[in-house]
Parts: C-alpha cells; structure tokens; sequence
C-alpha cells in the first residue's frame, strides 16, 4: 500500500516564477493537508482539502497561495511569483477521516527560491 | 503563551538510559494528541497516539494530563537508533472542523554510545 506520494522532491525557482507541488494520498485517503516547514522551525498548517472542496484554508498565506484537490489526480500547491522567503520544506500529509485521526506524511518538497 | 511548548533541547542520553520528555498546549479544547518523530528534516513519522488513559508501545510510553495540559513520552532502554527529533502534536480542533495539526518545533534527543 503506497504512502503518500509527493512530487517534485525538490524543487528550484527562480523569484517570480510559479511552483506548483503535487501531493497524492495514501489509497483509501480523502483528507489531504499541507504544511510548512520554514528552516529551524516547526512545521505549521496550512490548508486541508477534500476531494473538490477547501474545508479550512486559515494557514495560507493570504496572496500568491492556492490550493486545489481535483476529483481526478492529485492535490496541488501551487505558490504564484516566488519570493526568497517561500524557500521551506512542503510536506502533505493525509487521513482517511477527519477528527481524532493521525495523519500520515509524504516525504516532502524542498522548495528553494534563488 | 506558544500553542504547544517543548524543550528544544538537545538532551544528550547515553545508550540504555531512560529519558523523557514533556510537552505544553495552550488550548483545553484540544482534542487529539499525537508524537511523531521527524530525521534530519525527512517527513514526520507518527510514534504513537496519546491516549487519555496512558499508553504503552513497547520501549515507549505516552501519558496524557488534560488538566495540566500537558502530555509525555518515555523512552526506555533508549537504542541509537532513537536519535531523533521528537514532535508533540496536537488537534486543537478550533471551531469549524479544523483538522490541521498543530505542531511543537521537536525536542531534539542525541543518544550516544
């Protein structure tokens, strides 16, 4: 049973350009959730999908920053004109309910702005 | 007051040694709670759930105080493999249906040989 599986592993950007990082859950999954992890910091929330729905977007940043989870494919990050300060680890993780539920993590995407 | 504390450590632990580790949330309406376990900034992998009762996972044990709010993890007979960063999470399940985890910045345990 495949875990959550994201892509790119790492990613360059240049500054304003867009990146866009896919997260697919694990089989059976449809709670997707994405967070940050900024260099020496901890890994904050940022938006929870569910299938063709955003159910709580309160850790996105309010400009630049979307998120989709289409009813075919995978969910998207997608972080429009780049700046230095978007460099971090995304990681996605996913549930196979809400509530009390752990999540599991995908391995992440290393985004690096230049 | 930071939503959920831990001592960053590092906590340096001879092999065999018990060590434990506290952790701090700030909201009493949390609802689950969780610690996982983050390598060299790879992707979190969950340790275990906390449970209100206590629980147990072989060297590894997880107690819950929700009038103190705060929750533990024991390690016992502490391996070198168990070095790590250790993550105490929380469900702080804010009003609506919030799911996203909140997370500690991770104590991070060096067991040396």
């Amino acid at each position: 049973n495949a875990g959550v599986m994201q892509n790119p592993r790492h990613l360059v950007r240049r500054r304003g350009q867009e990146a866009r990082l896919r997260c697919s859950p694990m089989k059976g999954h449809s709670h997707v959730y994405w967070y940050r992890q900024l260099p020496e910091e901890g890994l904050k929330f940022m938006v929870y999908l569910q299938k063709e729905n955003i159910i709580d977007e309160s850790g996105m940043p309010k400009e630049r920053f979307s998120a989709e989870f289409p009813k075919e494919g995978p969910s998207i990050l997608r972080i429009q004109q780049v700046v230095r300060g978007d460099s971090a680890a995304y990681f996605c993780a996913s549930s196979p309910f809400s509530g009390n539920q752990p999540q599991h993590f995908g391995d992440g995407t290393r985004l690096s702005i230049l | 007051r930071k939503e959920v504390e831990q001592d960053p450590g590092p906590f340096n632990v001879p092999e065999g040694a018990t060590v434990a580790f506290n952790c701090t949330y700030s909201n009493s309406a949390s609802q689950s709670f969780f610690w996982y376990r983050q390598d060299c900034r790879k992707e979190p992998k969950l340790l275990m759930s906390v449970y209100s009762s206590g629980n147990e996972d072989g060297r590894f044990t997880a107690q819950l105080n929700r009038a103190s709010q705060y929750i533990s993890l024991l390690i016992r007979d502490s391996k070198l493999s168990d070095s790590a960063t250790y993550l105490c999470v929380v469900n702080m399940k804010s009003g609506g249906g919030a799911d996203g985890l909140t997370f500690g910045k991770g104590t991070h345990l060096i067991i040396q040989p």
